[in-house]
């Protein structure tokens, strides 16, 4: 049962427009939601997270939007750049009392064409 | 400073041999977690430790044996893997202060190949 999926597996943008990734999950118990970049080899980088209790988390040129009601988040970068080509992991948090559980998305591999 | 570092980077093994992996961190972090990645695939938890204590294991079979030996060091013992174990070993960490709002930062990463 995946309770986080991300619907595109691959996104091909042009430089200097919009990329938008999208998120689904399940549990209403998510609290917490983080994006990850990824490049291949290589461990997860953290880039931007939005609690629960807001619907907009803005740095630079990645904004995170949440729909609580359609459990739902987006992650726009704008403008993309080449340096952006990499797959993206929407990962919600799951607290247990005492440490939390990251559920990770598939990912969606993102291209950005020069 | 949000490194993680992780070693080795790649570990081929045998059915019959023990290995192990290590990972450090010097954020001064007090949770500290393992994942495991097959190839497209996400991030999948194994164990968590919180404040050197085993807190949460997924169900991980017993031929993989996390430690904590101090707040900055975890480790990751294997012996008698299958070829199915196959994958990339994530380690990560976080404040551990507990709250449910904690980013986890994670490590390069180990790729495994079981023979």
């Amino acid at each position: 049962d995946q309770q986080v999926k991300q619907n595109s597996p691959s996104l091909s943008v042009q430089e200097g427009r919009i990329s938008i990734l999208n998120c689904d999950y399940t549990n209403s118990m998510f609290d917490y939601f983080l994006w990850y970049k990824k490049y291949p080899a290589e461990g997860p980088t953290f880039l931007i997270s939005i609690s629960s209790i807001k619907d907009k988390n803005e740095d630079g040129r990645f904004t995170v939007f949440l729909n609580k009601s359609a459990k739902h988040l987006s992650l726009h970068i704008v403008p993309s750049q080449p340096g952006d080509s990499a797959v993206y992991f929407c990962a919600a948090s799951l607290y247990g009392g005492a440490t939390n559980k990251l559920i990770f998305g598939t990912g969606t591999l993102l291209a950005v064409q020069p | 400073d949000t490194e993680v570092t992780q070693t080795p980077k790649h570990l081929v093994m045998g059915m019959t041999n023990k290995k192990s992996l290590k990972c450090e961190q010097h954020m001064g972090h007090r949770a500290m977690y393992w994942y495991k990645q097959k190839a497209k695939k996400p991030p999948e938890l194994m164990f968590v430790y919180s404040y050197e204590k085993l807190s949460i294991n997924e169900s991980v079979p017993s031929r993989f044996s996390p430690e904590c030996p101090n707040s900055s060091l975890l480790n990751l013992h294997l012996h008698a893997l299958q070829p199915e174990d196959s994958a990339l070993y994530l380690c990560a960490s976080s404040q551990g202060t507990g709250g449910p709002q904690e980013t986890q930062y994670f490590g390069p990463g180990t790729r495994l190949l079981v023979l």
